[in-house]
């Protein structure tokens, strides 16, 4: 049973559409995320929640809406898509958050191709 | 800004050789340092972390080993094997929930 699980898992579409991509954990924690990876392999972290409530909101332009309906879900919705959003989208979760950093969980990941 | 750097970027062992990782981290209230293996289509992995009160943790063929005076931290990897090949991040956690991640090394186990 995978503990995160993010769908879809390769997303191809043309430029200006609006895309989502959807996570899901089973490990019963607090805190979910979304990173970003480009080509170069550097990790980026754009969102973060804890219980619902978003926490980190890094500098990423507003075309990138993160909704979570609970706890155990955290979705990732592009709008306007551009070529620079092409990368793997990874969701991730952690049971501790705040001055104790816990370990990450990582999905498989998402890679978004836009053309 | 806060930052972590890595070297090196890549990294070719003869199997069976040790492999060091080295990263140096900027924030002095960092008190965390994990490091993760990714594996080529999959997300990262935690291998091994280290905290602030401890200088060397080991487990089985992996090490880390943390300097805070100099603000360095090392992975190390003994006996390599072709299943060591990834991706390898290091990063540092200070206390606003977010971890501040190395560029990666590529580790890659020559036969």
């Amino acid at each position: 049973d995978t503990a995160v699980s993010q769908t879809p898992k390769y997303l191809v579409t043309q430029m200006g559409n609006d895309k989502s991509i959807k996570c899901e954990q089973n490990l019963g924690h607090d805190t979910m995320y979304w990173y970003k990876q480009d080509s170069k392999k550097f990790l980026k972290i754009m969102f973060s929640y804890n219980n619902k409530e978003l926490i980190i909101n890094e500098t990423v332009p507003n075309r990138f809406s993160p909704k979570s309906p609970d706890k155990a879900h955290l979705n990732l919705h592009i709008n306007s898509l551009e070529l620079g959003d092409s990368a793997v989208y990874f969701c991730a979760s952690s049971q501790v958050g705040g001055m104790n950093t816990g370990e990450l969980f990582f999905g498989e990941g998402s890679r978004l191709t836009v053309l | 800004g806060e930052n972590v750097e890595q070297h090196p970027s890549t990294l070719s062992v003869q199997e069976g050789d040790s492999a060091v990782i080295k990263c140096t981290y900027s924030d002095s209230a960092s008190n965390y340092f994990p490091w993760y293996k990714q594996e080529l289509g999959k997300g990262p992995q935690l291998i091994i972390d280290i905290r602030s009160n401890v200088g060397e943790k080991k487990d089985q063929r992996i090490a880390v080993t943390l300097n805070k005076t100099a603000k360095h931290f090392s992975l190390h990897i003994t006996e390599t094997q072709p299943e060591d090949s990834a991706v390898y991040f290091c990063a540092s956690g200070a206390s606003n929930y977010q971890l501040i991640w190395g560029a990666g090394t590529k580790l890659i186990i020559k036969p």
